[in-house]
């Protein structure tokens, strides 16, 4: 089945700084999301994007679906942006069925 | 609209019992997938219903099944509870099947003693 790594695997920022996650996948997809997973164990939508680029406030991502790699940016990070955050993908032909990476720990400190 | 919502939210269970998980999707929604979340295995495909009908399933044993109901509320049984089994269980729903954001509920925490 389709791979799916993110990196890095643990983040650490200080309060207002930038970064960038990625997350690469090893075949052609229909769907992409990236979320955001909460210390209750919430999984938050963030970005519904196969392709393309979007933006919602502090945060945006891109996926370059011919490269097969997609990238979260966050800028100006705050404490409340600390969790766990996880690209998945639904490769073609697996209807609905999204295959999760292993998410990438963000601690944003003051 | 009311999110996905999940019932209950923390289940404690003693190996050999089963237990039913419940699920109610977004107004509207019409497709639920169900995923296993674990410490060691992290998020995985349990299986997806539509219209009453399993579409897809994961690589789980038999003693993981499910339905869904006319309304699209779905619930998820487990029986012959194993250690192993703990975990947290999420509810995904969808308008349609593929190509389609999925919204998460919050999760049932089941732990098995």
């Amino acid at each position: 089945g389709i791979q799916v790594e993110q990196s890095p695997p643990d983040l650490i920022l200080q309060e207002g700084a930038n970064s960038t996650l990625r997350c690469n996948f090893s075949d052609s997809v229909n769907n992409l999301q990236w979320f955001h997973q909460n210390p209750w164990g919430q999984l938050i939508n963030l970005f519904y994007i196969p392709s393309g680029t979007k933006q919602n406030g502090r945060l945006s991502a891109t996926t370059v679906a011919t490269e097969r790699y997609s990238l979260l940016y966050i800028s100006s990070s705050q404490t409340t942006d600390s969790g766990v955050y996880f690209c998945a993908v639904e490769s073609t032909g697996t209807a609905s069925k999204l295959t999760f990476g292993t998410g990438t720990r963000l601690q944003v400190t003051l | 609209k009311a999110g996905v919502t999940q019932t209950p939210r923390y289940l404690i269970k003693t190996r050999g019992q089963q237990v039913t998980l419940s699920c109610s999707p977004i107004s509207g929604h019409r497709s639920v997938s169900w995923y296993q979340q674990t410490p060691g295995q992290g998020l995985q495909f349990l299986f997806e219903y539509f219209s009453e009908t399993q579409r897809n399933k994961g690589n789980f044993p038999g003693r993981f099944s499910g339905r869904q109901f006319s309304n699209s509320r779905s619930e998820m049984n487990v029986s012959t509870l194993e250690l192993g089994d703990s975990a947290l269980y999420l509810c995904a729903s969808s308008v349609s099947l593929g190509t389609d954001t999925q919204y998460f509920g919050p999760g049932t925490r089941l732990t098995v003693l």
